[in-house]
């Protein structure tokens, strides 16, 4: 079973700045099935990223991924005051189809 | 495009089942491959199951095994996830999602209260 663990929990930062989130799992993942997914309170996730690196239709291109095997990187490059979310990567290659914890990405 | 329109809130109290309903449109379900994930209050996203196409076959997450159902209507092109023996810890929103290139797209979610 791969187990996700993303980080930090809580990042704080300001408009305009740029955000980069982790998620590191503990087996090799395919890149072909590691997902980014954004959800606002009281709404459903929205898919960013599919394939560790193509972004889904639709989102801005300020949002980019990357990464291989363990190591996985979401990089925000301005964040404008829409992004401030959380964020949860996912693997969708094998079973369980495990989520990470979720990265809180808060207004500094 | 495809749209999934989940059931409403329910409120169940401990012991009893509940039924969420998934109705897809702009698509068929036997084009689609559905899966249900669900989110406990202030809490993160849980994966339970779904169709697996590879095998053809519909994969539980081992924590619900034996308690949860997940069943797909091709008439009426609607899935359904039962969950049963309900406890206080399984009060949550309940997701279904259709998986291709990631989950895309998602329900809008169908609370369900458990209390006595």
């Amino acid at each position: 079973e791969i187990v996700l663990t993303q980080s930090p929990g809580t990042l704080s930062l300001s408009p305009g700045e740029r955000a980069t989130l982790s998620c590191r799992a503990s087996q090799s993942v395919s890149s072909s099935y590691l997902a980014w997914y954004q959800q606002k309170p009281g709404q459903a996730p929205r898919l960013l990223i599919y394939g560790a690196s193509s972004r889904a239709t639709g989102i801005p291109d300020r949002f980019s991924g990357s990464g291989s095997g363990t190591d996985f990187t979401l990089t925000i490059s301005r964040l404008e005051p829409e992004d401030f979310a959380v964020y949860y990567c996912q693997q969708y290659g094998s079973s369980p189809r495990a989520f990470g914890q979720g990265t809180k990405v808060e207004i500094k | 495009q495809v749209q999934l329109v989940q059931s409403g809130a329910e409120v169940k109290k401990p012991g009893a089942s509940v039924k969420v309903s998934c109705k897809v449109s702009g698509y068929t379900l036997t084009e689609l491959s559905m899966h249900w994930v669900r989110q406990a209050p202030g809490k993160g996203l849980e994966w339970m199951g779904g169709f697996d196409p590879e095998d053809g076959e519909t994969i539980y997450a081992q924590k619900f095994q034996g308690r949860v159902t997940m069943t797909e209507d091709t008439s009426t092109d609607t899935a359904y996830m039962e969950l049963s023996s309900l406890r206080s810890e399984d009060t949550a929103v309940y997701y279904c999602a259709t998986v291709g290139d990631g989950y895309n797209p998602w329900g809008q979610g169908t609370l369900v209260t458990v209390s006595s």
